[in-house]
C-alpha cells in the first residue's frame, strides 16, 4: 500500500498566483482530510470529506481557500489568490470508516507551501 | 479552538532514559490517540486508548487516560535517539462528526 500521497511536495510561488495542492487517499478510506500546520497555530483542520461530500468547511480561512473531492481517489485544495500569509505545510489525510471507535487517520508526507 | 494541550512543550533527555508527556483535553470523547511526527514528515499513529479503558501498552509505549480529570499521558520507555520527534494526542470527542482535535504537541529530543 503506497499511502496517502500527495503533490507538489514543495511549492514556490508568488502573492497572488493560484495554487493548487493534490491528494490521493488510501483506497477504501471513507474519509479525507485537509490540515495546515504552522510554528504559530500548530495543527488547523481546514476541511474534511465523507464518501466526497464535504461534512465540516469550518476551517477553511477565507473565501480564498476551496476544496473538491470528485472522487474516492482525488481530492485538491486551491487557494486562489495566494498570500504570504497562507504559507504552511498542508497534510492530507484518510481514515476507513469508523468501526467499533477506532477512527485513526493516516497522514501524508505534506506539500510544504511558501509564498512571496 | 483546540481541544488537547500537551505539556512539557519540550522535553530533551538522554539516551536510555524515560520520556513522560502529558495531553489534558475538554470535553467527553470516545477515544484518544498519540500521534508521532518526525521533522519534515507526516503525523504516523502510535497508539488509541478508548474512554472506557485505563491504560494501554504498545512496545516501549505505555498511556494512560484518566477520564474523570480529563487527561492522558504518554510513557516512551528506555528511549532512543530514533525517538526524536513531536508527540501529538488527538481526542475524538464525543458527538464530534468523526473529526480528531489535534494538541499543540510536545517535542522530545533523545541525546545518544
Amino acid at each position: 500500500d503506497a499511502g496517502v500521497i500527495q503533490s507538489p511536495r514543495h511549492e514556490v510561488t508568488e502573492m497572488g498566483q493560484e495554487v493548487t495542492l493534490r491528494c490521493k487517499p488510501i483506497s477504501g478510506h471513507d474519509y479525507l482530510f485537509w490540515y495546515r500546520q504552522t510554528m504559530m497555530r500548530g495543527l488547523e483542520l481546514l476541511i474534511y470529506f465523507n464518501n466526497n461530500v464535504p461534512i465540516d468547511d469550518s476551517g477553511m480561512p477565507e473565501d480564498r481557500f476551496s476544496a473538491k473531492m470528485p472522487n474516492a481517489s482525488f481530492s485538491t485544495l486551491k487557494i486562489q489568490p495566494s498570500e504570504p500569509r497562507d504559507s504552511a505545510v498542508y497534510f492530507c489525510a484518510s481514515s476507513p470508516q469508523k468501526l467499533a471507535g477506532y477512527n485513526e487517520q493516516f497522514f501524508g508526507p505534506g506539500t510544504r507551501l511558501t509564498v512571496l | 479552538s483546540q481541544q488537547g494541550e500537551e505539556d512539557p512543550q519540550a522535553l530533551s533527555i538522554q539516551e536510555g532514559e524515560n520520556a513522560t508527556m502529558n495531553c489534558s483535553y475538554k470535553t467527553s470523547i470516545n477515544n484518544l490517540q498519540w500521534y508521532r511526527q518526525n521533522s519534515g514528515r507526516g503525523l504516523v499513529h502510535l497508539i488509541l486508548i478508548r474512554s472506557n479503558e485505563r491504560e494501554k501498552h504498545s512496545g516501549r509505549l505505555r498511556v494512560t487516560l484518566d477520564t474523570s480529570k480529563k487527561s492522558s499521558s504518554l510513557l516512551i520507555t528506555a528511549s532512543r535517539a530514533a525517538d526524536t520527534a513531536s508527540y501529538f494526542c488527538a481526542t475524538d470527542p464525543l458527538g464530534g462528526a468523526d473529526k480528531l482535535i489535534f494538541g499543540t504537541g510536545t517535542r522530545l529530543q533523545v541525546f545518544p
